[in-house]
C-alpha cells in the first residue's frame, strides 16, 4: 500500500499568514495525489486535483504543486474560515490511501 | 445540482450487522462509481471499496472483506454498505463518495454528509 505522511501534524498560524503544508509518498505516483479540507463535523471537500489542478468554486488563494513523491498544499494569507484539517489523498494504485491529515489551528 | 443523501445514524449491538445508505440525486447514477471510506473518532480517512451502479461490478479493500458489502438499486439511485459481524472497531463514520473520471485518473468530487455508525451492547 502507498503511505502518505503529512507534516507537520499541526499547524498554528495567525490569520494572514501564508502557509505550506506537505504531502510526501511512500513511492511515485506521477501528479495522482488530491487535497481535501475537512471542517469538524463536516465532510471533506474537494480543494486541489492532481496535484496543482484548481477546482471550481474554491477560492484562488489555495494551490498545490509536486509531482513524483513530495506534494504540496499552500494557502495564500490565510482566513479564519480556513482553520481545519487537511487531507491528501492518492488514486494512483489500490487502495486509495490518504495522509493522517494536517490540522491548520488558529494560533 | 449533484447531491448524496446518507441514511441516519445508527446505533447497533456487537455481532449484528447494520446496512447504511446513499441516495443520489443530480446526476446519472448508473454512470459513475460510488466509494466508501471509513473514518473513526478523530483518525483519517480509510477507503473501503468502490461499486459501478450500472452493473454491480465491485471493488474491496483487502482489509474490508467480509466485513463491508456494497450493493446498488438503480431503481433508486441508492447505494448501500452492509456492515457485517460488528464490534467497537466498526464504530465509526461512513461516508459515501462519487468517483470523478478526469482523462487517466480519477478522484471523489462529491461526499454524503457522512452516517455516524455506534456499536455498543
Amino acid at each position: 500500500d502507498i503511505v502518505l505522511t503529512q507534516s507537520p501534524a499541526t499547524l498554528s498560524v495567525t490569520p494572514g499568514e501564508s502557509v505550506s503544508l506537505s504531502c510526501r509518498a511512500s513511492q511515485g505516483i506521477s501528479t495522482s495525489i488530491h487535497w481535501y479540507q475537512q471542517k469538524s463535523n463536516e465532510s471533506p471537500r474537494l480543494l486541489i486535483k492532481f496535484a496543482s489542478q484548481s477546482i471550481s468554486g474554491i477560492p484562488s488563494r489555495f494551490s498545490g504543486s509536486g509531482s513524483g513523491t513530495d506534494f504540496t498544499l499552500s494557502i495564500n494569507r490565510v482566513e479564519s474560515e480556513d482553520f481545519s484539517v487537511y487531507y491528501c489523498q492518492q488514486s494512483y494504485s489500490l487502495p486509495y490511501t490518504f495522509g493522517a491529515g494536517t490540522k491548520l489551528e488558529l494560533k | 445540482q449533484v447531491q448524496l443523501q446518507q441514511s441516519g445514524a445508527e446505533l447497533v449491538k456487537p455481532g449484528s450487522s447494520v446496512k447504511i445508505s446513499c441516495k443520489a440525486s443530480g446526476y446519472t447514477f448508473t454512470s459513475y462509481d460510488m466509494h466508501w471510506i471509513k473514518q473513526q473518532p478523530g483518525n483519517g480517512l480509510e477507503w473501503i471499496g468502490w461499486i459501478y451502479p450500472g452493473n454491480g461490478n465491485t471493488k474491496y479493500n483487502q482489509k474490508f472483506n467480509g466485513k463491508a458489502t456494497l450493493t446498488a438499486d438503480k431503481s433508486s439511485s441508492t447505494a448501500y454498505m452492509q456492515l457485517s459481524s460488528l464490534t467497537s472497531e466498526d464504530s465509526a463514520v461512513y461516508f459515501c463518495a462519487r468517483w470523478k473520471y478526469y482523462y487517466s485518473g480519477a478522484y471523489f468530487d462529491y461526499w454524503g454528509q457522512g452516517v455516524m455508525v455506534t456499536v455498543s451492547s
